[in-house]
């Protein structure tokens, strides 16, 4: 039974060109959830999808991010115009539950982009 | 406001010894849920243990138990005999509401955990 994948497991991007994160979520989840992980900091909530719609989005910037969740094919979590502030790891977590319960999120193993 | 405040940055704790990783939340949610996630070297998250609030007894799992104080808002990760392979930083979250109903994960900043031999 796999995890969560998430790829690529190392991005590198150049100021101002687009990164796109792929998640596909354990067999029989539905429900995605992304975080970023600053630099010695803790993860904090992006966005959180069912397929084909976004639930919530309230942690996600205002420009330049956007998030998938198609019918078929993984998630995407898009970065336009990257910056060097953008430079974290971005986790993906999927649960069978979406509104509480005791079902843990299951993790990734993250995304590591470095903008240079 | 701080939801979730891990006061230590680091640990230090020899083999075999048991240790204890402190975490503090803050809610007005009468239904909330506790989690402990273990993140090595490598980087990935890894599930640890989870406490409800309306659960009574303090929740297990193998060397890993969690000191619920529900009064003092506490979640106090205990590791039994500790082993090299601890050596991590260690995240307490909280599964929170948001505006739209559903949960998300709130995290603590971490505490580093160093066990030697």
């Amino acid at each position: 039974n796999a995890g969560v994948m998430q790829n690529p497991r190392h991005l590198v991007r150049r100021r101002g060109q687009e990164a796109r994160l792929r998640c596909s979520p354990m067999k029989g989840h539905s429900h995605v959830y992304w975080y970023r992980q600053l630099p010695e900091e803790g993860l904090k909530f992006m966005v959180y999808l069912q397929k084909e719609n976004i639930i919530d989005e309230s942690g996600m910037p205002k420009e330049r991010f956007s998030a998938e969740f198609p019918k078929e094919g993984p998630s995407i979590l898009r970065i336009q115009q990257v910056v060097r502030g953008d430079s974290a790891a971005y986790f993906c977590a999927s649960s069978p539950l979406g509104t509480g319960g005791t079902y843990e999120q299951y993790f990734g193993p993250g995304t590591r982009l470095t903008v240079t | 406001a701080q939801k979730i405040t891990q006061t230590q940055p680091g640990m230090f704790v020899q083999e075999k010894e048991a240790v204890t990783l402190d975490c503090t939340y803050d809610t007005s949610d009468p239904s909330y849920g506790l989690f402990w996630y273990k993140q090595p070297s490598s980087g990935e998250m890894i599930f640890l243990i989870y406490q409800g609030s309306y659960d009574q007894q303090n929740a297990t799992e193998g060397r890993y138990s969690l000191n619920f104080q529900k009064a003092r808002k506490s979640a106090n990760l205990v590791i039994s005999a500790s082993q090299l392979g601890d050596s991590a930083m260690y995240f307490c979250a909280m599964r929170e509401r948001m505006n739209t109903g559903f949960q998300k994960l709130v995290f603590g900043t971490g505490t580093r955990l160093l066990v030697s031999p």
